[in-house]
């Protein structure tokens, strides 16, 4: 299984909501990513984790909030977003923190109102 | 100054032709290199690591010039399924926090039957 699966794959949601998005491996990695990709830009990390701990937290807006409840999941909590937080949210993993490659996921489109 | 840039683009190049992009970068604690391919609306896939000797995959070579910064990716006999955004990533080895992997802003190919 060479798989990270990410839910939902869409997401539409107000500033007054909170939502999460998921994601989740099974390949044993230690690393997991989340990045944010705008339409026909790159995607920008925005938060690391190494071995289930926060490593990397690329000035992100408290309105976003990670969470890695065990090594083989990852969550982003959203609340009261802004409608420049419309992206592609993508997930990443990779076996050690220190490896060169890295799995996507396929992404969840948000929108945001 | 951006960490990695790319050809701008698009190339819009006929079925067979030889295609080449360019990409540098300007930290100079860049650790390890790669071309990422990603299609519309998809996440990222990873194409190939590019090492320092030069490696060279089906149709595709990459090349890595320490000394100059600069990494380069050759698409001979391009095929229409060729058709994409290359990403040229870097990874930079942040001692305290881990790796991040920055991304280029990508050059868009299209191979025109």
């Amino acid at each position: 299984d060479t798989e990270v699966t990410q839910t939902p794959k869409h997401l539409v949601m107000g500033m007054t909501n909170k939502k999460s998005l998921k994601c989740e491996q099974h390949m044993g990695h230690r690393a997991m990513y989340w990045y944010k990709q705008k339409a026909k830009k790159p995607p920008e990390l925005m938060f690391v984790y190494s071995y289930e701990k926060l490593s990397i937290n690329e000035s992100v807006p408290s309105r976003f909030s990670p969470e890695c409840p065990n090594s083989s999941l990852l969550n982003l909590h959203l609340h009261a977003l802004q409608p420049e937080d419309s992206a592609l949210y993508l997930c990443a993993s990779s076996q050690e923190p220190g490896a060169d490659t890295q799995y996507f996921g396929p992404g969840t489109r948000l929108t945001a109102l | 100054r951006k960490e990695v840039e790319q050809d701008p683009g698009p190339f819009n190049v006929p079925e067979g032709a030889t295609v080449a992009f360019n990409c540098t970068y300007s930290n100079s604690a860049s650790q390890s290199f790669f071309w990422y391919r990603q299609d519309c609306r998809k996440e990222p896939k990873l194409l190939m690591s590019v090492y320092s000797s030069g490696n060279e995959d089906g149709r595709f070579t990459a090349q890595l010039n320490r000394a100059s910064q600069y990494i380069s990716l050759l698409i001979r006999d391009s095929k229409l399924s060729d058709s994409a955004t290359y990403l040229c990533v870097v990874k930079i080895w942040l001692y305290f926090y881990g790796q991040n992997f920055v991304f280029g802003p990508g050059t868009r190919l299209s191979v025109l039957p």
